[in-house]
């Protein structure tokens, strides 16, 4: 089975501070992507990566900062953090060609 | 720009029956089409996909329905059960966009016993 592990179930920051989620896979997948989930607006894209050091932006990058440094994490990094960014976010793996991506179990980030 | 669409926030469904869950799309190119499944304070979790040259993919109580000249996708669910009541979201994917999935704004299915 696919393990997408999210390095924090629940966290609480403070505007202005540089945060950081982490987000590890055990299966050797090329593909990582960061989501955040709003209600009633789905699942948006910020960012996802298709290779060590490679990375893309998604639909709502603003704000928001990737690294991939190994092929089994992939950071997702809000700068300067503000209370628009209170959100869930989703981090999801796949390999290579149509796969589905599987998806870690969520950190539900509130900026105070 | 919303190129997949869930009109329907919500749909409640009497245990037993069927739950007909709807999607609509925009972008003709998308080569397959998903549906996840999402419990509160978990990730979304793989439910069935469909290829853009099929119409119809069964999987146990599970059928996907496309409708490609109506842009318009479904999920049955035969027969429903308490244990389905959860957000289901449809995703959309294109092969030459490095995997990425566009997803619908997710349906809360709630079945009652």
């Amino acid at each position: 089975d696919v393990k997408v592990t999210q390095s924090s179930r629940y966290l609480v920051k403070r505007t202005g501070e540089k945060v950081f989620l982490e987000c590890v896979q055990d299966m050797d997948h090329e593909n990582m992507f960061w989501y955040r989930q709003d209600p009633g607006l789905g699942l948006r894209l910020i960012y996802f990566s298709y290779d060590v050091k490679m990375k893309e932006k998604g639909d709502i990058p603003e704000g928001y900062s990737v690294s991939r440094e190994k092929k089994e994490r992939f950071s997702l990094i809000l700068e300067s953090a503000s209370t628009n960014q209170t959100s869930m976010y989703l981090c999801a793996s796949k390999p290579g060609g149509f796969q589905p991506q599987h998806f870690g179990d969520g950190t539900r980030l509130s900026i105070l | 720009d919303q190129q997949v669409k869930q009109n329907s926030p919500s749909l409640s469904v009497q245990e037993g029956r069927i739950s007909i869950l709807n999607c609509d799309y925009t972008n003709s190119m998308f080569d397959y089409f998903l549906w996840y499944k999402k419990y509160p304070a978990e990730g979304p979790t793989f439910l069935i996909s469909i290829s853009s040259i099929k119409d119809k993919n069964e999987d146990g109580r599970f059928t996907v329905f496309l409708n490609k000249s109506a842009k318009h996708l479904s999920l049955h669910i035969v027969p429903s059960q308490p244990g389905d009541s959860a957000v289901y979201f449809c995703a959309a994917f294109l092969d030459n966009q490095g995997g990425k999935l566009i997803f619908g704004q997710g349906t809360e299915l709630s079945v009652k016993p």
